[in-house]
């Protein structure tokens, strides 16, 4: 099993909808979690990060933590052409001053005009 | 520097010959990453540095790589004897100190082509 699992994608949601993302990880040690923006030949960007269960919110996104089910979640409202890109989870694990950021392999998302 | 820095941005070598990468941190930064990111895939862990210490290398994917710190600033990781499943993108990240309360920074990552 994957330590970070994502739907590869790719997702098409019409322009205006909501985006649904979503993310799954396999250890119940994880303690924050991590959305992540990569358009297409550039360096992932920070969207958002979780560290409690419940929601999150920031502007137009929503991130989700339910840590009992170990899935997280990444909504997007009123979604924009400019929202195209792939969106990579991460999770953290921290022990003994050894830090270790996992993401997955990200969800591709398509906004439509 | 204002962002973190990666040098070179693009590099073609043949296989068999040896490269190095380097990463310059966000200043005053003493957490460093170095992730490999292969075409259309996710971003693999390599290793992590809290100021010049690793603790944790066993993301690096063979003895042909290794990578070090020097000053708690610019890290370099070096590949030998190149093979063309080295070819990726190599991302160096930086963060203030340990992630936990601090975001990560990227750089625009070293694209390597090995031929």
């Amino acid at each position: 099993q994957k330590e970070v699992e994502q739907n590869s994608g790719p997702l098409s949601v019409p322009e205006g909808a909501i985006a649904s993302l979503n993310c799954t990880y396999s250890d119940r040690g994880s303690q924050s979690f991590f959305w992540y923006r990569q358009y297409s030949g550039k360096s992932p960007e920070l969207i958002m990060f979780i560290y409690s269960n419940g929601d999150k919110e920031d502007g137009r996104f929503t991130a989700q933590l339910n840590k009992a089910s170990q899935y997280v979640s990444l909504l997007i409202r009123d979604s924009q052409p400019s929202d195209s890109a792939t969106y990579l989870c991460a999770v953290l694990i921290s022990n003994f001053g050894n830090e270790k950021l996992t993401f997955g392999t990200g969800t591709r998302l398509t906004i439509i005009p | 520097g204002a962002g973190v820095s990666q040098s070179p941005s693009n590099k073609v070598t043949e296989k068999g010959k040896d490269v190095e990468l380097r990463c310059d941190p966000i200043s005053g930064h003493t957490a460093l990453y170095w992730y490999r990111q292969s075409l259309g895939q996710g971003l693999e862990f390599l290793i992590y540095f809290q100021g010049n210490s690793a603790p944790d290398k066993s993301g690096l994917p063979s003895d042909r790589f290794s990578a070090e710190r020097t000053g708690g600033s610019v890290s370099t990781l070096t590949i030998q004897r190149t093979q063309q499943e080295d070819s990726a993108v190599y991302l160096c990240a930086s963060s203030l100190a340990a992630i936990g309360g601090n975001t990560i920074y990227f750089g625009e990552g070293s694209w390597l082509t090995v031929v």
